[in-house]
């Protein structure tokens, strides 16, 4: 079982939002981990989004604008990336990851469609 | 403006090796960690090394240990990756980055490197 999972797509309307998902496998708790997301678009090398470890130890990337948002679902063991008032822009791919045994790990990434 | 340009990827053979450089600029490269991530064509992201700052530590993925170093020369203020007995599977485009406790805020563009017979 892979160490991070995330939804493979995922559609959403412009100036709606979406709820990215992250599960962190059994066993690896993610109340323990700082999650990172990035975001990818094609052609073109990842761009870091954000680091979420709870409210109060969070961090936006540079210039992301606030409509990108970090939070957890313990019950699910998840991360998530929250975007609201999404626009086409937003269209790419996005990458959670976390350090994980003297290793960075990163999810399989979600497809965000936005249509 | 910090910059990262990579070279050294083309075409290899299976078992073949290959030496990938990533030129660093715009920012005091001996106070960062450096770090390798790659790309499969069509595929997700995967971290394959780090190294600290003065090169005391290394970080390797399971798949690559024992056959990729990664190194730096600070005074060059570069960062390499040596490849050896490379796979089909290794086929990807290789980016380094800048990795500040897992913040990668800073990408090259990304050098292909094909292994194929």
């Amino acid at each position: 079982q892979a160490v991070l999972t995330q939804p493979s797509s995922l559609s959403a309307s412009p100036g709606a939002s979406a709820s990215l998902t992250c599960t962190l496998r059994s066993g690896i708790n993610v109340g323990t981990y700082s999650i990172y997301w990035y975001q990818q678009k094609p052609g073109s090398p990842p761009q870091y989004l954000l680091r979420y470890k709870s409210d109060s130890d969070k961090q936006q990337g540079s210039g992301v604008p606030s409509r990108f948002s970090g939070s957890k679902d313990a019950s699910a063991n998840a991360g998530i990336l929250l975007i609201s008032g999404l626009q086409s822009d937003d269209e790419a791919d996005y990458y959670c990851m976390i350090g994980h045994s003297s290793a960075w790990v990163f999810g399989g990434g979600t497809k965000l469609t936005v249509l | 403006e910090v910059q990262l340009v990579e070279s050294g990827g083309g075409l290899v053979q299976p078992g073949g090796s290959l030496r990938l450089s990533c030129a660093a600029s715009g920012f005091i490269f001996s106070n960062y960690w450096m770090a390798w991530v790659r790309q499969a064509p069509g595929k997700g992201l995967e971290w394959v090394a780090n190294i600290k700052q003065d090169g005391s530590e290394k970080n390797y993925v399971d798949s690559v240990k024992g056959r990729f170093t990664i190194s730096r020369d600070n005074a060059q203020i570069s960062l390499y990756l040596q490849m050896n007995s490379l796979r089909a599977e290794d086929t990807a485009v290789y980016y380094c980055a800048r990795d500040h406790y897992g913040v990668l805020e800073y990408w090259g563009q990304g050098t292909l490197v094909t292994v194929s017979s």
